[in-house]
């Protein structure tokens, strides 16, 4: 079975503060697609991410990046110099291949002007 | 390219009642899943449609079922409505048969009152 942990609930950060929300996977599959997900108050789901489980290369996309490291099962996502519309709240989620998303309980991120 | 749609964006239903939520998959995309939200947690997986067949199910009962059409489209039925059903329903759609992608849609929110 998999399994994913967000230990952080609730985030509350200043605007152009950094911030770096926590995402702990578990599962027995070598093969595992991993993603970060955006939930606005509208209540869309807007993808972000995805990496597999082969490609441990960090990735940068303008003031986000990810950072994956098998060792730990991690999977964390920085926000750098955050602004009042990163405000959300952010989903990881595990994918073994073929099979569904198996989500976090997600951290809503407050970025107070 | 349009996007996930989903059919109504809101929903109020009485316990009993029978609900029918309707969920068009993104642009070449065969392959549906549902998920429902309840307040303040993570999609729980419901079921996954391919080829016109569930493919998949979660951890739900059977008065939770779906239909996927020729044309990709689906549909969630939800019968004898519970008040714990009040939810959000997010349909997300891939591509098989890796099912690596999944782009979602805005949701139906349902209230069971």
């Amino acid at each position: 079975a998999q399994k994913v942990t967000q230990a952080q609930t609730e985030i509350s950060v200043v605007e152009k503060e950094d911030v770096t929300l926590d995402c702990v996977y578990e599962t027995r599959d070598t093969t595992y697609y991993l993603f970060w997900y955006k939930q606005p108050p509208s209540g869309e789901l807007v993808f972000l991410i995805r990496r597999n489980s082969f490609d441990e290369q960090n990735e940068i996309s303008g003031r986000y990046s990810w950072n994956f490291q098998k060792s730990t099962s991690s999977f964390n996502f920085t926000i750098t110099a955050s602004q009042v519309v990163d405000s959300a709240v952010y989903f990881c989620a595990l994918s073994v291949l073929r099979r569904q998303l198996t989500f976090g309980s997600g951290t809503q991120l407050t970025v107070l002007p | 390219d349009a996007g996930v749609t989903q059919s109504p964006t809101h929903l109020i239903k009485t316990r009993g009642q029978q609900v029918t939520l309707r969920c068009s998959p993104k642009s070449g995309h065969d392959t549906v899943s549902w998920y429902q939200q309840a307040l303040g947690q993570g999609p729980q997986f419901i079921f996954q449609y391919y080829e016109e067949e569930e493919r998949q199910r979660g951890n739900f009962p059977d008065r939770f079922s779906g239909h996927q059409f020729p044309n990709y489209s689906s549909e969630l039925n939800v019968n004898a409505l519970l008040l714990g059903d009040s939810a959000l329903y997010l349909c997300a759609s891939s591509l098989a048969p890796l099912n690596t992608e999944a782009f979602f849609g805005q949701g139906t929110r349902l209230t069971v009152v």
